[in-house]
């Protein structure tokens, strides 16, 4: 267990909609970190929040926000779905904000677009 | 940008060692990563050496790292079932990690 939670597991939606996902870090951490698992774009980094602020983008498409709040916990909303948007979405978090040194990876949301 | 490349699969029988590769291609990475991904599970951190580095040892895990070739390598000794995974070699970006495309081990019993 790396002390990072996602929620939900799963989720199973249809084209055009929005969902939000959810992920606290590790007690401590203050970077979230966002990335994209599918099977034809292997893993890939989203976008990275330090302290409430965004830090880094990296592929995220613009339908694609997140935030991170107050609390540290972080949401990433993806709406105008699409049926490659399905894909496992994964959070990390790490003490520092920059550097990246090490990532602790939540156990991921598998979304399915329908 | 970054590439990193690993071949898909491995296969091995258990007992024996199973070695992993991944080429990289941003020579300036400080650190450079193992991860394992088991079905349905997250990304668990495995190891991690510095650039200035040659090898790394963890218990039955070895780090090889030949910077002139940009080539990493995990070595798994006494390769058990429960190594059955996908492991993914990754170098530090400025501010992210960038993945390779994961090596499927295979252990055979």
């Amino acid at each position: 267990d790396s002390g990072v939670t996602q929620t939900p597991k799963h989720l199973i939606t249809a084209t055009g909609q929005r969902v939000t996902l959810r992920c606290s870090p590790r007690s401590g951490d203050l970077s979230v970190y966002w990335y994209q698992q599918s099977l034809d774009q292997g893993l890939q980094f989203l976008i990275q929040y330090y302290n409430g602020e965004e830090r880094a983008k990296g592929n995220i498409l613009e339908r694609f926000s997140a935030q991170q709040f107050p609390d540290l916990h972080s949401e990433l909303n993806l709406s105008s779905l699409e049926l490659g948007d399905s894909a496992l979405y994964f959070c990390a978090s790490s003490v520092e904000g920059g550097g990246a040194f090490e990532q602790y990876f939540g156990p991921g949301t598998r979304l399915t677009v329908t | 940008g970054e590439d990193v490349e690993q071949s898909l699969f491995l296969s091995v029988r258990e007992g024996d060692s199973s070695v992993i590769n991944c080429t990289y291609t941003d020579s300036s990475s400080t650190y450079l990563y193992w991860y394992k991904q088991e079905p349905g599970a997250g990304l668990q951190l495995l190891t991690y050496i510095f650039s200035n580095m040659d090898m790394k040892q963890d218990q039955r895990l070895t780090v090889l790292l030949n910077k002139k070739d940009k080539h990493l390598s995990l070595r798994i000794a006494d390769t058990q079932t429960g190594d059955s995974a996908i492991y993914f070699c990754a170098e530090m970006g400025a501010n992210n990690l960038f993945f390779g495309t994961g090596t499927r081990l295979t252990v055979i019993p």
